[in-house]
């Protein structure tokens, strides 16, 4: 079965400040996909990331960072110098063959204080 | 580029109503379309999806069904709401190479209350 978990409900932090949001899956296949989407307050889910099971190279756009680690089955996502902007809720996903289905995590809602 | 719409943006209706939500596709063909639900816990539940027209897969047994009527069109439906059917609507797509790769792509959303 699938399954991902997003231990951190609600994460609130000053702006600037570096913020971790966690996210660890469960599958058993050995190629899948994870995905991580912000959902700021309109509702719109605006994909941010996805990775492959077979690539575990760390990714840098701007602020953001994402760090994919097989080992321990997380794929963790992390803003640096957060801003007012970057508050939203936060998915991580997971998709296997053949159906792409995804199976998202309860999500974790981050609020950048000024 | 693609684009996808949904409406209406918001909705309010009474219990017992029929019930019809739209969503659409631009620039893309035979795209994979999904329906999900958005309770006010913030999950989201996967409702349906269509890998072509007149295909669809439910993925839980409930008060709402769905059409694809073309091949870029999907449509969420029930003949009488239910209150536990309030929530917040979304729409997807994604291209149809299969094998889990594929990005779903979302739509704005309808926001149905029913009272």
């Amino acid at each position: 079965a699938q399954k991902v978990t997003q231990a951190q409900t609600e994460i609130s932090v000053v702006e600037k400040e570096d913020v971790t949001l966690d996210c660890v899956y469960e599958t058993r296949d050995t190629t899948y996909y994870l995905f991580w989407y912000k959902q700021p307050p309109s509702g719109e889910l605006v994909f941010l990331i996805r990775r492959n099971s077979f690539d575990e190279q760390n990714e840098i756009s701007g602020r953001y960072s994402w760090n994919f680690q097989k080992s321990t089955s997380s794929f963790n996502f992390t803003i640096t110098a957060s801003q007012v902007v970057d508050s939203a809720v936060y998915f991580c996903a997971l998709s296997v063959g053949p159906g792409n289905q995804f199976y998202f995590g309860t999500g974790t809602s981050l609020t950048v204080i000024p | 580029s693609q684009t996808i719409h949904q409406w209406p943006a918001t909705l309010v209706q009474p219990v017992g109503s029929p019930l019809s939500l739209e969503c659409t596709v631009e620039g893309t063909s035979n795209p994979n379309l999904y329906w999900y639900r958005q309770a006010a816990g913030r999950g989201l539940q996967l409702l349906f999806y269509s890998v072509g027209i007149g295909q669809i897969s439910s993925e839980v047994p409930q008060n709402l069904s769905a059409s694809r009527p073309q091949d870029r069109q999907f449509i969420l439906s029930s003949k009488k709401l239910l209150l536990s059917d309030s929530g917040f609507y979304l729409c997807a797509w994604s291209w149809a190479s299969g094998g889990g790769a594929d990005t779903q792509y979302f739509g704005p959303g309808t926001r149905l209350t029913v009272l």
